[in-house]
């Protein structure tokens, strides 16, 4: 079963809209990672947030973390073609055997020229 | 550095046979992590190797294994290949000081 369920499943906008897309998970976590996969390749890293973290930027990317809720939100502003993708949100929990990071079904967005 | 690198890009395999893909991670990374992406389940974790070792499995039958070399490489076996095997199959590294995980293009299986 997948740990974050990502809503919604697909975006549809205009270049220079924000796009925003949560994650929702169901167990504690030591972090949260968003990642980008263009269509049928590997996945690139965007950014990592920490549990004792609540916002964190990196350019045109905003993530929020709310553990209380065990939700977070990834923001995408000023949106441009190029970030037409899908975008998975990933649990990492440490285990004693080792870390087990479990990625949510994505939300694929579309960014109309 | 390189990044992580997977062969075969892409495999045609029938029922009943069996199939390896072969992943090396970035120069430095200890840590490989397979995992099995298809439409219907989406990203699913396979397995994690570190210096050797596994460390993490997830829920697949035994026809699913892999295994770990000294110098990091990693491959993933399946036997007895099915019809629900088809899928693309992503390799990724870490290096120890983080969880970031780096992914290769990934193997794209179709099981005839």
């Amino acid at each position: 079963s997948q740990q974050g369920e990502e809503d919604p499943q697909a975006l549809s906008i205009q270049e220079g809209e924000n796009a925003t897309m949560n994650c929702s998970y169901k167990t504690s976590i030591n972090n949260l990672q968003w990642y980008r996969q263009n269509s049928g390749r590997g996945l690139v890293h965007l950014i990592l947030i920490r549990s004792n973290e609540r916002e964190k930027h990196s350019g045109r990317l905003r993530v929020t973390l709310d553990t209380s809720k065990k939700s977070s939100s990834l923001l995408i502003t000023a949106s441009r073609a190029a970030d037409t993708a899908s975008y998975f949100c990933a649990t990492a929990v440490f285990l004693a055997a080792g870390n087990k990071l479990t990625f949510g079904g994505g939300t694929r967005v579309l960014v109309k020229p | 550095k390189a990044g992580v690198t997977q062969t075969p890009r892409y495999l045609i395999k029938t029922r009943g046979q069996q199939v390896t893909l072969s992943c090396s991670p970035i120069s430095g990374h200890r840590s490989v992590s397979w995992y099995q992406q298809t439409p219907g389940q989406g990203l699913q974790f396979l397995f994690e190797y570190f210096s050797e070792t596994q460390r993490n499995k997830g829920n697949f039958p035994g026809r699913f294994s892999g295994r770990q070399f000294s110098n990091s490489r990693s491959e993933m076996n399946v036997s007895t290949l099915e019809l629900g095997d088809s899928a693309l199959y992503l390799c990724a590294s870490r290096p120890v000081s983080t969880d970031t995980q780096y992914f290769g293009p990934g193997t794209r299986l179709t099981v005839l």
